[in-house]
C-alpha cells in the first residue's frame, strides 16, 4: 500500500541541525512532489516547503528560506528535510505528505501523510 | 500571505448532530481549498479537496462547500469517531497556508 515512513524522534541542542528522512513506498516516488508541514504542541499546521522528486526543485516557505534544506534520493525513494541553526521554537512534530495528484506542481492537497517525527531543541 | 481563519474555534455537541465549521480565505482562492482531519496523537487525514470533493473512502456524511473567500464543511449526523481538529487548507498561493482549526467533541 502506499505509504510514507519518518525516521525517529530526535534530541538536539539549540544551534544544532538535525536531519528528518521520509521514505517512500507503494507509487512511482517522482511521479508526486512531496511536502513537509510541521505541528508545534498544541497548536495547528505550517507548511514549510515542497520538493518535487523528479527534479530536485524545492519551494520553501519564506519563514524557513536560509535554514531548511529539502533533499531526495531517488535510487532509495527517501526525501530528507535538514533544519539548521535549531531553536527552542522548532520543537514540534514534522510531518512528510504526499501531493493528491501528479500534475498539480505541488499546488495541491496533502493525501498521504508519514506518521510524523518529534524532534525537540532543548539546553 | 493568505490568512485562513476558521470559526468558531470549538464546538460541542451531541452524537447524531450536525455540525458545521466556516472557514475564510483573506482573499479569492477559487475552490482551491482543503479539510482534513485530525485526532490526537496521529497525522491529519484528507476529507474535502477542492473545496467539496469528497476524498476516497471518507464517508459520505462529511461535506464541503463554497468558492472564493466563504467556505463551509459539515458532518451531517456526528459518530463518535468524529471527535477531532478540523484543518482548512488553500493552495492558491504560496506559502500554502492552513486555518486555525476547529475542535469537535462530543457533550
Amino acid at each position: 500500500q502506499v505509504q510514507l515512513v519518518q525516521s525517529g524522534a530526535e534530541v538536539k541542542k539549540p544551534g544544532a541541525s538535525v536531519k528528518v528522512s521520509c521514505k517512500a513506498s507503494g507509487y512511482t516516488f517522482s511521479d508526486y512532489h512531496l511536502h513537509w508541514v510541521r505541528q508545534a504542541p498544541g497548536q495547528g499546521l505550517e507548511w514549510m516547503g515542497w520538493i518535487n522528486p523528479k527534479s530536485g526543485g524545492t519551494n520553501y516557505a519564506q519563514k524557513f528560506q536560509g535554514r531548511v534544506t529539502m533533499t531526495r534520493d531517488t535510487s532509495i525513494s527517501t526525501a530528507y528535510m535538514e533544519l539548521r541553526r535549531l531553536r527552542s521554537d522548532d520543537t514540534a512534530v514534522y510531518y512528510c505528505a504526499r501531493a493528491l495528484y501528479r500534475s498539480r506542481g505541488g499546488f495541491d492537497a496533502f493525501e498521504i501523510w508519514g506518521q510524523g517525527t518529534t524532534v525537540i531543541v532543548a539546553s | 500571505d493568505i490568512q485562513m481563519t476558521q470559526s468558531p474555534s470549538s464546538l460541542s455537541t451531541s452524537v447524531g448532530d450536525r455540525v458545521t465549521i466556516t472557514c475564510q480565505a483573506s482573499q479569492d482562492i477559487s475552490n482551491y481549498l482543503n479539510w482534513y482531519q485530525q485526532k490526537p496523537g496521529k497525522a491529519p487525514k484528507l476529507l474535502i479537496y477542492d473545496a467539496s470533493n469528497l476524498e476516497t473512502g471518507v464517508p459520505s456524511r462529511f461535506r464541503g462547500i463554497g468558492s472564493g473567500t466563504n467556505f463551509t464543511f459539515t458532518i451531517s449526523s456526528l459518530q463518535p469517531e468524529d471527535i477531532a481538529t478540523y484543518y482548512c487548507q488553500q493552495f492558491d498561493t504560496l506559502p500554502l497556508t492552513f486555518g486555525p482549526g476547529t475542535k469537535v467533541d462530543i457533550k
